[in-house]
């Protein structure tokens, strides 16, 4: 079955910087990618996603790229601030959306240094 | 407003004792699934449904049971609850169209099976 790498588990970055966590999954059939951001108490929400013919997708201060040859997705944070400050969720799904099995990756715990 | 609601937000109980946490949402989304949550190991999904009275396995499903006999509602059964089912537990739904996919989230139900 599908399995989802994600990495690191723990990031920090100065305030302004840029943020950037990776993910790998196995089942080259997978065509849906999301990204979903969980702040404390909170249940995930997505942010940003990408679908298997696309190789881009920017929304604002975050991208997501996507390498469908080596199997791995990015998601991009330029000019971090304190509120993006959450846990990210990388997720892979067979479907064309979310509305499908779905495996996540384990979560990075972004911190934003002021 | 649009939401998803679970209840109870809280439990404890005792092993083999059967219980059941509610979902419901007022979007009339087709789609429902249910998640849980535990450190290091990210979201896992449990169970899922496309329409009423259709479910399928996720990657966790052992020991769960779930039933979708109306659109808005999703409860999660646990029969013979035990200590490795204590986690955070996350319902969510989705409208199943391509160009439209947010997953919605909600509030989580954190359970704890002594």
């Amino acid at each position: 079955g599908e399995n989802v790498e994600q990495h690191p588990s723990t990031l920090s970055v100065q305030e302004g910087d840029s943020a950037v966590i990776k993910c790998t999954y196995s089942d080259s059939a997978s065509n849906y990618f999301p990204w979903y951001k969980q702040e404390l108490g909170k249940g995930p929400q997505l942010i940003i996603d990408i679908r298997s013919n696309v190789g881009e997708k920017k929304d604002q201060r975050i991208a997501v790229t996507l390498n469908k040859t080596a199997k791995h997705f990015s998601l991009h944070i330029t000019e971090t601030q304190p509120e993006d400050s959450a846990v990210y969720f990388c997720a892979a799904s067979m479907g064309y959306s979310s509305a499908s099995k779905i495996i996540f990756g384990s979560g990075t715990r972004l911190s934003i240094r002021p | 407003e649009a939401q998803v609601t679970q209840n109870p937000r809280y439990l404890i109980t005792v092993t083999g004792k059967k219980l059941t946490v509610t979902c419901s949402q007022n979007m009339n989304h087709e789609y429902m699934s249910w998640y849980r949550q535990d450190p290091g190991l990210g979201l896992r999904q449990i169970y899922y449904s496309m329409n009423v009275e259709v479910t399928d396995k996720g990657d966790v499903p052992e020991g769960y049971k779930v039933s979708r006999k109306e659109k808005r509602n999703f409860p999660l059964i646990l029969e013979s609850p035990s200590p490795n089912q204590t986690s955070l537990y996350f319902c969510a739904s989705s409208p199943v169209q391509y160009t439209t996919d947010t997953q919605y989230f909600g509030p989580g139900t954190r359970l704890t099976v002594l």
